[in-house]
């Protein structure tokens, strides 16, 4: 079965600054894919970035990167100079890119940037 | 609209009426999914579809039906709706060549 785990329920941050979020997954397929969504307080789930297990880089959009450490089985998201419009809820979840597709979603992060 | 929508987007109801929840999706997406979330759990899988008439359960199924008849509908409904199913309920829906899925705006149920 796969698992998520996301150990920081919340986490506060000096605007500007660049903040890490942690995710660490646990599964035995070979092939899958890691997500970021942030969830903001109006409650709609946006998608931030992908990696696949074969991706040899890690993936970047924007101001956000997946540091992807596949021997530890990690995916933490990076946040770049880090603005007041990333307060939010964060997620990680995997998905097996072999059948049913069904993603599986870690507890989150609650992000909160102070300015 | 294009795009995915739910409807109701609030709903408030008593402990053991029917109630359903609709989804619908104008992209023709092959993959259609139900999720849950409560506090401390994230988002947790209810049913999905890989196609019309394919349904399948996800981690928590009970106390949930659904069909799809049609590939831009998944209605979600609670046969006889408990206070523990009081939830915020997202429909996604997905297909190949994207990565990600593609989530509707949510519906909020509130079961007294």
């Amino acid at each position: 079965a796969q698992k998520i785990t996301q150990t920081q329920p919340g986490m506060f941050v000096q605007e500007k600054e660049a903040v890490t979020l942690d995710c660490t997954y646990d599964t035995s397929d070979q092939s899958y894919g890691l997500f970021w969504y942030k969830q903001p307080s109006s409650g709609e789930m946006i998608f931030l970035i992908y990696q696949g297990s074969y991706d040899e880089q890690n993936a970047t959009e924007g101001r956000y990167s997946l540091n992807f450490q596949k021997a530890r089985k990690s995916a933490n998201l990076v946040i770049s100079a880090s603005q007041l419009g990333d307060s939010a809820m964060y997620f990680c979840a995997m998905r097996q890119l072999q059948g049913a597709q069904k993603l599986v979603f870690g507890q989150g992060t609650r992000l909160t940037i102070n300015p | 609209d294009a795009g995915i929508t739910q409807s109701p987007r609030y709903k408030i109801t008593e402990t053991g009426r029917q109630v359903t929840l609709m989804c619908h999706q104008t992209w023709s997406h092959s993959y259609m999914f139900w999720y849950r979330q409560d506090l401390g759990h994230g988002l947790r899988l209810i049913y999905y579809s890989a196609a019309a008439d394919i349904t399948d359960k996800g981690e928590v199924p009970d106390g949930y039906v659904v069909s799809r008849s049609k590939t831009e509908n998944f209605p979600l409904t609670l046969e006889s709706a408990t206070r523990s199913q009081t939830s915020v309920y997202f429909c996604a829906s997905w297909t190949a060549p994207y990565n990600e899925q593609f989530f509707g705006p949510g519906t909020r149920l509130t079961v007294l």
